[in-house]
């Protein structure tokens, strides 16, 4: 099993611009989360989808994030227009009943 | 409400010596508690889970964790820290969050530095 697959892996981008991260979870998950982690606020989930369908979305910070989960096999994270204090690590993880596992993260820089 | 309580942000021990982690939770239904560990610019790997059953479980490199229903407690140990174990750890609960799905509650983390 290949695990969860994030891309990009790094991405650096100048404030305004839109970004996207990719996330395809584990075969057979039928849960799918995200989260952001900063030295700051440490790890912060943002949204999570079961079966496809976003269920709490309390922790996306403002409307300039979306997310979105066309299919069990994908997920995308968008930010428009990024912000410099959008720079952080941003995680993919998926589940089937409680345990979860963590894609590698893409590592993101708004300058 | 599920909560998750680490005490210690950063803990240090020699090389060889007991690690010691502890977590505290707080739960209106049975838990599932898991430990994860983060090494740097990795992502979060399960460390060792507890569902039913066995109260002591085992994981992997080493660690162990014992539930305590009567202390709420779900402290992670390691009889011997190796320069290797330095990372964070994360103690979560998770709960069933309705339509079938279940959300990890996580702690704030611990850093582990093992001094030589």
């Amino acid at each position: 099993d290949a695990g969860v697959i994030q891309s990009p892996r790094h991405e650096v981008t100048e404030m305004g611009q839109e970004v996207t991260l990719r996330c395809k979870p584990i075969s057979g998950h039928n849960s799918l989360f995200w989260y952001r982690q900063t030295m700051m606020r440490g790890l912060e989930l943002l949204i999570y989808f079961n079966n496809n369908v976003p269920i709490d979305d309390s922790g996306m910070p403002e409307d300039r994030f979306s997310a979105k989960m066309p299919n069990a096999s994908f997920s995308t994270l968008k930010i428009q227009p990024s912000e410099p204090r959008d720079s952080a690590v941003y995680f993919c993880a998926s589940s089937l009943k409680g345990e979860q596992f963590f894609g590698p993260g893409t590592r993101l820089t708004v300058l | 409400a599920q909560s998750v309580t680490q005490l210690g942000s950063h803990v240090s021990v020699s090389e060889g010596a007991l690690v010691l982690l502890r977590c505290n939770y707080s739960s209106s239904v049975p838990p599932y508690l898991f430990w994860y560990v983060q090494y740097p610019n990795q992502g979060l790997q399960l460390l060792l889970k507890y569902t039913t059953g066995a109260t002591l479980v085992k994981g992997i490199n080493g660690f162990e964790a014992e539930f305590k229903k009567s202390e709420t407690s779900f402290h992670l140990t390691k009889p011997s820290a190796h320069m290797s174990d330095a990372a964070e750890y994360f103690c979560a609960v998770t709960f069933a969050s309705g339509a079938g799905s279940y959300q990890l509650t996580f702690g704030k983390g611990t850093k582990l530095s093992v001094i030589p």
